[in-house]
């Protein structure tokens, strides 16, 4: 069972531009999170996203960010016309569906550096 | 969301048990305690979680005070893989976790 994958590892975009981050989550998780974390810091929760829903976006910064998870395909996390403040490591984690307290399995993270 | 605090850095030798503490003295009665730990480089990964009992599992034990005011960690015997930043993290129903800074245990050979 394959874990929760990211892509790309690496992403390096100049100011101004657009950064698309994916993230497939575990085989039968119906539940994304995406979580940022800066040098030196503990992770901070952006937004939690069910198939085709937004549960909880209180993280996400009110522009540029925007997540989605669609019924066919990965997670997108994008952020349009990033700044220098954007570059850090981007995680994504995913927990199965059903109620009750589940733990969350993250990837590797997608680092991004904006130049 | 309630707050948990830990020490900055702690320091264990190879192979001896290490102790990792957390106080969370504003828990309430439906936060589960969540400990994490990140190696470098890696995404985080859980380790264990609990509400009133303490728990085993293959990687640790979790020991949650009677008042639920702070809990402990316990690595029975670390190894140098052990190394990382540990993360004692407090979550309701919502499923958000709220991250503090850690602790960053460092295992000497």
């Amino acid at each position: 069972n394959a874990g929760v994958m990211q892509n790309p590892r690496h992403l390096v975009r100049r100011r101004g531009q657009e950064a698309r981050l994916r993230c497939s989550p575990m085989k039968g998780h119906s539940h994304v999170y995406w979580y940022r974390q800066l040098p030196e810091e503990g992770l901070k929760f952006m937004v939690y996203l069910q198939k085709e829903n937004i549960i909880d976006e209180s993280g996400m910064p009110k522009e540029r960010f925007s997540a989605e998870f669609p019924k066919e395909g990965p997670s997108i996390l994008r952020i349009q016309q990033v700044v220098r403040g954007d570059s850090a490591a981007y995680f994504c984690a995913s927990s199965p569906m059903g109620t009750g307290i589940y733990e969350q399995y993250f990837g590797p993270g997608t680092r991004l550096t904006v130049t | 969301d309630a707050k948990t605090t830990q020490p900055n850095s702690m320091e264990s030798n190879e192979e001896e048990p290490v102790h990792l503490p957390c106080n969370h003295s504003t828990i309430s009665g439906t936060d589960y305690i969540h400990w994490y730990r990140q190696l470098p480089s890696q995404g985080p990964e859980y380790v264990i979680h609990g509400l009133t009992s303490n728990v085993n599992n293959r990687m640790a034990s979790l020991a949650i005070a009677e008042d639920r005011k702070s809990s402990t960690l316990i690595l029975h015997r670390a190894t140098l893989r052990d190394a990382a930043v540990y993360y004692c993290i407090l979550a309701g129903n919502n499923r958000k976790l709220i991250w503090g800074l850690g602790t960053s245990l460092a295992v000497n050979p």
